[in-house]
């Protein structure tokens, strides 16, 4: 079946990096997306990656894709206090229905 | 990237009322989705509003609890009906921009407090 899973919580320290981590089950998922939630607000999304593709670089986020593992990371270089949020990893279903399945999402807490 | 919006952005209603949710899309998009953001939770699928035909609903909900218009290629509306507490959530409209990368963009959401 389908599922995503996160770790819930991360705690750093402002400057360090952040490393976010993910694993979906759907081999033949075609993209999987990061998604950023702040205290109430709705979701923004922040970046994806295309199923054929290992790395997407964009700015301060990294993301990194094994399909072997079926294994997904999104790393913040520079984590500042302001990207302290719930971060959302989610792949497209591979039925028709274009739904996506997101993971319990990662509560990023920055330390100043 | 489409820009959503939404109303109410919160409410506070009794049991056994219903509450209608508007999403507004400043573009023309097929591919419409509402989503359910329970307290402390992860974002679970309603149902699928495309223009022209009927919602599709996920396991779990039903029309009658949810009923769904999607008038035309930029509006729909989420009604819940015969609130309970258990409907207290954040409810999330979002569209699917084809023609490029398969990616959602979401709505600021609508809080729900059922009393």
């Amino acid at each position: 079946g389908e599922d995503v899973e996160q770790s819930l919580f991360l705690s750093v320290r402002e400057g360090d990096s952040s490393v976010i981590n993910c694993t979906y089950t759907d081999s033949s998922s075609t993209y999987l997306y990061w998604y950023k939630q702040e205290p109430g607000a709705g979701l923004q999304l922040l970046t994806y990656i295309f199923s054929n593709m290992d790395m997407k670089q964009d700015q301060r986020l990294t993301v990194l894709l094994n399909k072997k593992d079926k294994h997904l990371s999104l790393r913040i270089a520079d984590t500042q206090t302001g990207d302290s949020a719930i971060y959302f990893c989610a792949e497209k279903s591979k039925d028709s229905s274009y739904k996506l399945i997101f993971g319990s999402g990662t509560r990023l807490l920055v330390r100043p | 990237s489409a820009v959503i919006s939404q109303k109410p952005s919160r409410d506070i209603c009794q049991r056994g009322t219903s509450l209608t949710i508007q999403c507004q899309v400043d573009s023309q998009v097929t591919m419409m989705f509402w989503y359910r953001q329970q307290p402390g939770q992860s974002l679970t699928l309603i149902a699928t509003a495309n223009q022209g035909s009927e919602a599709t609903y996920e396991s779990g909900f039903v029309i009658d609890k949810f009923p769904i218009s999607r008038p035309n290629l930029t509006f729909s509306t989420l009604t819940v009906s015969n609130m309970s507490p258990e409907d207290s959530s954040i409810y999330l409209c979002s569209v699917e921009e084809q023609g490029g990368p398969d990616t959602q963009y979401f709505g600021p959401g609508t809080r729900l407090t059922v009393l």
